[in-house]
């Protein structure tokens, strides 16, 4: 596709489950972003991704969170022992080069019951 | 740290009517300073952007004005549509890639 996509659209889970959130940028875009959006907030950074490698993960809350991009292109984000809290809209984006624009996708909501 | 801080939504107003959304920040060195646009149902889109103080973002209407004197990047435009409706986010990036976000502002819209 021409955009960036995100699946699945939403993932309920109950407390303490394992989840995946996978993000399929746009073709060529060498740089991933993942951003996590709790109702009423701003999109807050996670992990940058250049390449394969994670760039920066300093936004990860915890290592609970993890995410990996093994060919430089699809990123799945992993969240174990999932919590109440973690209950948010999770953003992937992707841009061609580091400064460049970044294209968002429509993210995943994840419910934790 | 760095921050962004918009005005709280929701902002409502009538067809044409003129429209500010506020917004300043705070940031070590340069950075440049973004508005995104999220329409109900889409995912979010880059709607202007300014790279350096006194340079003015423009795009559909919509205008920001980068001021280092007053840290401020206020989001205008002289007559809003209906279809102006959505949330709306000041951003700022510094160091190439990490972008931060203010908490967004709802823009209703009314015929």
């Amino acid at each position: 596709g021409a955009g960036v996509s995100q699946t699945p659209s939403n993932k309920v889970t109950e407390k303490g489950k394992y989840v995946e959130l996978r993000c399929d940028p746009i073709s060529g875009h060498t740089a991933l972003y993942w951003y996590r959006q709790s109702l009423g907030q701003g999109p807050e950074f996670l992990i940058y991704f250049q390449g394969t490698g994670a760039a920066d993960d300093s936004g990860l809350p915890n290592d609970r969170f993890f995410a990996v991009r093994p060919e430089g292109s699809v990123s799945t984000l992993k969240i174990q022992r999932t919590e109440r809290g973690d209950s948010a809209v999770y953003l992937c984006a992707s841009s061609s080069q580091e400064n460049t624009e970044a294209f968002f996708g429509q993210g995943t909501r994840l419910t934790v019951v | 740290g760095n921050s962004v801080t918009q005005m709280e939504g929701p902002v409502t107003l009538s067809e044409e009517a003129f429209l500010t959304i506020n917004c300043t920040y705070t940031a070590t060195g340069y950075p440049s300073l973004f508005w995104y646009v999220q329409y109900p149902g889409e995912g979010l889109q880059l709607l202007l952007k300014a790279t350096k103080a006194d340079d003015k973002g423009s795009n559909k209407g919509f205008e920001a004005t980068y001021r280092k004197e007053t840290t401020s990047f206020h989001l205008e435009k002289g007559s809003v549509q209906v279809s102006d409706s959505a949330v709306y986010f000041c951003a700022l990036r510094t160091g190439g890639f990490k972008t931060i976000f203010g908490a967004g502002t709802r823009l209703f819209v009314k015929a």
